[in-house]
């Protein structure tokens, strides 16, 4: 298996729901990431989790919340979000090791706030 | 800081023609040159990649060059395909010691017309 999945594909919100994001993979890698991408432009990464610890976070705004519950999945916790958050949330997952590994991306959950 | 400057921002090649996609890095931690394709509605998927102690390498129609002391590479499709319409990114990693931090570049948006 040499996939990273993610639910919902698409997802509309209003700025005062909480919605989740959810990734999952099962290729034994032991970091997974969080990247925003907007139209025609590159990903932007959000934040970071190796062996199931945060070990980075770009300054994101504190309405997105990530999660690792276990080594397979990963959650993106949203609240209160704003318009401009509209954008394709992508999931990334790389092997251990600190090498050249390569990161392997989900198809991205379309989110749209109103 | 933008670490990775690509060009150019669009591209559109005849079938069969060759596509040249160019990347210069300022940050010299990086030690490992990747190629993303992008196709609308998909997460990026690696295509090919380098690493910086060979100046050469070609998967099928793919070819990267690398000048270290230009700090550039480059990406080669030859007899470009109508299938390989698609963004291409390329990127620029630094470890963490047991996960990646991706910088990419700007993208390019590549037509290939019959």
């Amino acid at each position: 298996d040499t996939e990273v999945t993610q639910t919902p594909k698409h997802l509309v919100m209003g700025m005062t729901n909480k919605k989740s994001l959810k990734c999952e993979q099962h290729m034994g890698h032991r970091a997974m990431y969080w990247y925003k991408q907007k139209a025609k432009k590159p990903p932007e990464l959000m934040f970071v989790y190796s062996y199931e610890k945060l070990s980075i976070n770009e300054s994101v705004p504190s309405r997105f919340s990530p999660e690792c519950p276990n080594s397979s999945l990963l959650n993106l916790h949203l609240h209160a979000l704003q318009p401009e958050d509209s954008a394709l949330y992508l999931c990334a997952s790389s092997p251990p090791g600190g090498g050249q590994e390569t990161q392997y991306f989900g198809p991205g959950t379309r989110l749209l706030v109103l | 800081q933008q670490q990775v400057k690509q060009s150019p921002q669009s591209l559109i090649v005849q079938k069969g023609g060759i596509s040249i996609i160019n990347c210069a890095y300022e940050n010299t931690a990086f030690d490992y040159f990747p190629w993303y394709q992008q196709f609308p509605g998909k997460g990026p998927a690696l295509l090919i990649a380098i690493r910086p102690d060979v100046s050469e390498k070609k998967e099928g129609r793919f070819t990267i060059s690398f000048n270290k002391s230009a700090k550039q590479f480059s990406l080669h499709i030859m007899d470009s395909q109508p299938g390989d319409s698609a963004t291409y990114f390329c990127a620029g990693p630094t470890f963490t010691g047991t996960a990646s931090k991706l910088t990419f570049g700007t993208g390019t948006r590549l037509q290939v017309t019959l």
